[in-house]
C-alpha cells in the first residue's frame, strides 16, 4: 500500500516569496492534515480537511496561510509571503475517517528554510 | 497553552533496560491518547494507543499505562533496543465530531548499544 506523498523534499526561499507544497494523501482515505512542526516542538495542526470540506483551520494564520483539497483527495498548502519563522517541516498526514481509532498515516514531510 | 506535555526533552538508556516516557495532558475532555515515533527525516509513524476506559494497552514490547486522575500517561519499552532511538510523541484526542489530534513537544531516546 502506497503512504502519504508530499513534494517537495526541501525547500529554501526568502522572505516575502511564496511557496507551494502538495500532497497526496493515501487512497480511500477522507481525513487530510497539514501540521506545522517547528525544531524542537511537536506537530501543530494548521488545517484538516473532511474530504474536500474543512473542519478545523483554526490555528491556520490565514493572512498568509492557504490550502486546498481538490476533488477530495490532493491537496495543496501555499504560503504567501513567507516569514522567517515559517520555516519548518510541514507534515501531511491522512486517516480513514473521524472515528478517534483511525489513526494518522505521516508522510516524509517538506522542510521549509525561509532565509 | 500546551495542552500536552512532554517535560523531557532527551532520554538515555541502555539497551536490554526499561525506557519509560512520560506525558501529561490538561484537556480533561482527552479520551484517547496515541504514541508516535518519529526517525530523522521521516514523518512520524503510529506505535501504540490507549483509549480512556483502559489503564493499560500493551504491544509486543511497548505497553502504555494511562492514569486518568493524574492526566499522565507513560509509555514503557521493555527490554529497549538501538533501532528505538527515536522522538516519541505523545498525542490526545477528544471524543465527538472529527479527530484533532494535538501533540506533545517530544522525547528524544537514544537507547546506547
Amino acid at each position: 500500500e502506497a503512504g502519504v506523498a508530499q513534494s517537495p523534499r526541501y525547500k529554501i526561499i526568502e522572505k516575502r516569496q511564496s511557496v507551494a507544497f502538495w500532497c497526496n494523501p493515501i487512497s480511500g482515505h477522507a481525513t487530510l492534515y497539514w501540521y506545522q512542526q517547528i525544531l524542537g516542538q511537536g506537530p501543530k495542526l494548521l488545517i484538516q480537511f473532511q474530504n474536500n470540506g474543512v473542519v478545523d483551520d483554526s490555528q491556520l494564520p490565514k493572512d498568509r496561510f492557504s490550502a486546498e483539497r481538490l476533488k477530495g483527495v490532493d491537496s495543496t498548502l501555499k504560503i504567501q509571503p513567507a516569514k522567517l519563522e515559517d520555516s519548518a517541516v510541514y507534515l501531511c498526514a491522512s486517516s480513514l475517517g473521524d472515528r478517534q481509532e483511525s489513526r494518522a498515516f505521516f508522510g516524509q514531510g517538506t522542510r521549509l528554510t525561509v532565509v | 497553552d500546551q495542552q500536552v506535555k512532554q517535560n523531557s526533552p532527551s532520554l538515555s538508556v541502555q539497551e536490554g533496560r526499561i525506557s519509560i516516557l512520560n506525558c501529561d495532558y490538561t484537556n480533561s475532555m482527552f479520551d484517547y491518547f496515541l504514541w508516535y515515533k518519529k526517525y530523522p527525516a521521516e514523518g512520524p509513524t503510529f506505535l501504540i494507543s490507549i483509549s480512556s476506559i483502559k489503564d493499560k494497552n500493551e504491544d509486543g514490547r511497548f505497553t502504555v499505562f494511562l492514569n486518568k486522575s493524574a492526566k499522565h500517561l507513560s509509555l514503557h519499552i521493555v527490554p529497549s533496543q538501538p533501532g528505538d532511538s527515536a522522538v516519541y510523541f505523545c498525542a490526545a484526542t477528544s471524543p465527538g465530531g472529527y479527530q484533532k489530534v494535538t501533540f506533545g513537544t517530544g522525547t528524544k531516546l537514544q537507547v546506547i548499544p
